[in-house]
């Protein structure tokens, strides 16, 4: 397994203010992913960041919505802009070690009033 | 695309019971198989996998094992404890992303 921390754990942010997520682990990984779970839902993935090149979007999510950096194999940020409340979620990143799984952070939960 | 299709919640059961937790799914090509745990107020942990079919993924008591022919992965332990309340989460994934189901919330009671 790996450590993976999150910063922060969790904020209530004002409508159409951006905050910015860091998700840190212990050791060098490839691939690193932010997904969002919405109050009572399942995991939705927003976008895949590797290193060195500009992170990929699933259907629905937007760079100027969630911009992300991915500055090295150790370290990413997903930054929620211009939030609404509809973006109160959890949002988690995890790394993929091997070939099938997948470590999550203890996610940071996000309140927007 | 890919799917997973759980079975609805929430469940609850007294101490000692046998659990079940249904999980069937729809994939191109075969995907790697996934149950996660989620206990109150923490993260998400990985609880087991299952690579290729006919494998048997098992960890705590809980098992699953990859039915190709059916498409399921069920998650069952034949003795709950209050401890293993929590929200379930079945997944697949391929070379990338993990798919996930909507959650199965677990509550035992003594």
């Amino acid at each position: 397994s790996a450590v993976i921390s999150q910063k922060p754990s969790r904020d209530i942010c004002q409508r159409g203010t951006s905050l910015t997520i860091q998700c840190q682990v212990d050791s060098q990984v490839t691939m690193m992913f932010w997904y969002r779970q919405q109050p009572g839902q399942s995991l939705t993935l927003i976008a895949t960041a590797n290193q060195g090149s500009e992170a990929t979007y699933e259907s629905g999510f937007v760079i100027d919505k969630f911009p992300i950096s991915r500055p090295n194999l150790t370290f990413s940020t997903l930054t929620v802009s211009n939030m609404s409340p509809e973006d109160s979620s959890i949002y988690l990143c995890s790394i993929k070690r091997d070939s099938y799984e997948q470590y999550f952070g203890p996610g940071t939960r996000l309140t927007v009033t | 695309g890919d799917s997973v299709t759980q079975m609805e919640g929430p469940v609850t059961l007294s101490e000692e019971a046998f659990l079940t937790i249904n999980c069937t799914y729809t994939a191109t090509g075969y995907p790697s198989l996934f149950w996660y745990v989620q206990y109150p107020g923490e993260g998400l942990q990985l609880l087991l996998k299952a690579t290729k079919a006919d494998d048997k993924g098992s960890n705590k008591g809980f098992e699953a094992t990859y039915r190709k022919e059916t498409t399921s992965f069920h998650l069952e332990k034949g003795s709950v404890q209050v401890s293993d309340s929590a929200v379930y989460f079945c997944a697949l994934g391929g070379n990338e992303k993990l798919t996930f189901g909507t959650g199965t919330r677990l509550t035992i009671i003594p």
